[in-house]
């Protein structure tokens, strides 16, 4: 079973600031790793598929990268609504999430 | 637009029952693959079962086999989950999400759309 592992637990950025998550594979998942975005009381959204391809309608301040088992999200400019838990997941397994928060 | 709705949620006992369902829209449903993911309160995303387009193939997780069966009705674009012998660590949202392939069984797949998700609390 692949355990996906997530760093940090919580990031705290400041708006128009940078921020880059991290998702560990415990083995090799070629590209198949999607993020999602989940906000409090809402449902997760897809942000990218593929480890980079960008879901139908995310901006592009968010970015995807890695193969592998070393997978990252990037938010290149913090947004007021990009504040959330962000979730990578590899087939039936998600990562346990991490937080971005203000700072 | 695509747009899952589940119900069916509410309150039962440790060792009772309750049925999901999910009624979809907006894309062809027999062609993709449907999963159940639930979040226990506070927690992270747990996948619960998938199902086949064709309904002919179904997964779970080890922490449902045996109690939960999902099942879906084409001809009503509507999904479900049959949950039995339910204990307090089934208390969750659970939301059904729309697979990005055909096959229940592809690595590749990712969870394009999600519904609202259904609360359901196991307790004495």
């Amino acid at each position: 079973e692949i355990v996906m592992t997530q760093s940090p637990a919580t990031l705290s950025v400041s708006p128009g600031e940078r921020a880059t998550l991290s998702c560990r594979a415990s083995q090799s998942v070629s590209s198949n790793l999607a993020w999602y975005q989940q906000k409090p009381g809402q449902a997760p959204r897809l942000l990218i598929y593929g480890a980079s391809t960008r879901a139908t309608g995310i901006p592009a301040r968010f970015s995807g990268s890695g193969s592998g088992t070393e997978f990252t999200l990037t938010i290149s400019s913090l947004q007021s609504e990009d504040f959330a838990v962000y979730y990578c997941q590899h087939w039936w397994t998600f990562g346990q999430g991490t937080k971005v928060e203000i700072k | 637009e695509v747009q899952l709705l589940e119900s069916g949620g509410g309150l039962v006992q440790p060792g009772g029952s309750l049925r999901l369902s999910c009624a979809a829209s907006g894309f062809t449903f027999s062609s993709y693959a449907m999963s159940w993911v639930r979040q226990a309160p506070g927690k992270g995303l747990e996948w619960v079962s998938a199902i086949s387009g064709s309904g002919g193939s179904t997964y779970y997780a080890d922490s449902v086999k045996g109690r939960f069966t999902i099942s879906r009705d084409n001809s009503k674009n509507t999904l479900y989950l049959q949950m039995n012998s339910l204990r307090a660590e089934d208390t969750a949202v659970y939301y059904c999400a729309k697979g990005s392939g055909y096959s229940g069984y592809d690595p590749t797949s990712t969870f394009d759309y999600w519904g609202q998700g259904t609360l359901v609390t196991v307790s004495s």
